[in-house]
């Protein structure tokens, strides 16, 4: 089963609100990834983490990989309706190339 | 340059039958991932490649399930026997070393009935 705790859930936006989400292990991990999944894909590559306290942008993305090494999270800044879809955390240990992943945050619009 | 491709992109098996889904990781990739997602979770891992060498298959749930790559490059998972668990999406990922970033295909969904 999976190690990794993913919070929230779900959450609905409004365009133009900043987002958080995190994900927490009860192991190490040397590697951190974040992936967007849009229904009928397979996930994509938002963001990588490689360092302990590493904060990492990719233009509104927003991700740290904490000190302690078993936990990251992160942040959507101004949401647009395309944030939409299901965000996934990844981690990879020190034993093998597997990723670990989270349960999903399901980020919906507001109605 | 073009990404991970899965074939087929939907199958749908009778119980029992035996079933082959094929991944092409992205040109050069030495690593090759295999992942199973059930409807509404995470993916989960399920065999690890690199080259033609399968380093792990600690994820494979059943002996019915056997995956391949022998040049090192196109993989195929195969499912021998289908059970009605076994439906979900089959995922396939690259990656250029192992260490690095994994790049998705856009999966397969099987569906056992």
């Amino acid at each position: 089963g999976q190690q990794l705790n993913q919070s929230p859930q779900s959450m609905f936006i409004q365009e133009g609100e900043d987002v958080s989400m995190n994900c927490t292990s009860s192991s190490i991990f040397n590697t951190w990834l974040w992936y967007k999944q849009d229904p009928g894909e397979g996930p994509v590559l938002l963001i990588a983490l490689y360092k302990a306290g590493e904060l990492t942008s990719n233009g509104r993305l927003t991700a740290q990989f904490g000190i302690t090494r078993k936990d990251s999270f992160l942040n959507i800044s101004a949401s647009i309706p395309s944030d939409v879809g299901i965000y996934f955390c990844a981690g990879r240990g020190a034993a093998g190339n597997k990723l670990t992943f989270g349960g999903g945050t399901r980020v919906l619009v507001k109605p | 340059g073009a990404g991970v491709s899965q074939s087929p992109r939907y199958k749908v098996a009778k119980r029992g039958q035996d079933v082959a889904l094929r991944c092409d990781p992205i040109s050069g990739h030495v690593s090759l991932f295999w992942y199973q997602q059930a409807l509404g979770q995470g993916p989960e891992f399920l065999t690890y490649f690199q080259n033609e060498a399968q380093l792990d298959k600690s994820g494979l749930p059943s002996d019915r399930f056997f995956a391949e790559r022998p040049e090192g490059s196109v993989s195929t998972l195969k499912i021998q026997r289908t059970q009605q668990e076994d439906s979900a999406v089959y995922l396939c990922a690259s990656s250029f070393s192992g260490l690095d970033e994994q790049y998705f295909g856009p999966g397969t969904r099987l569906t056992v009935t």
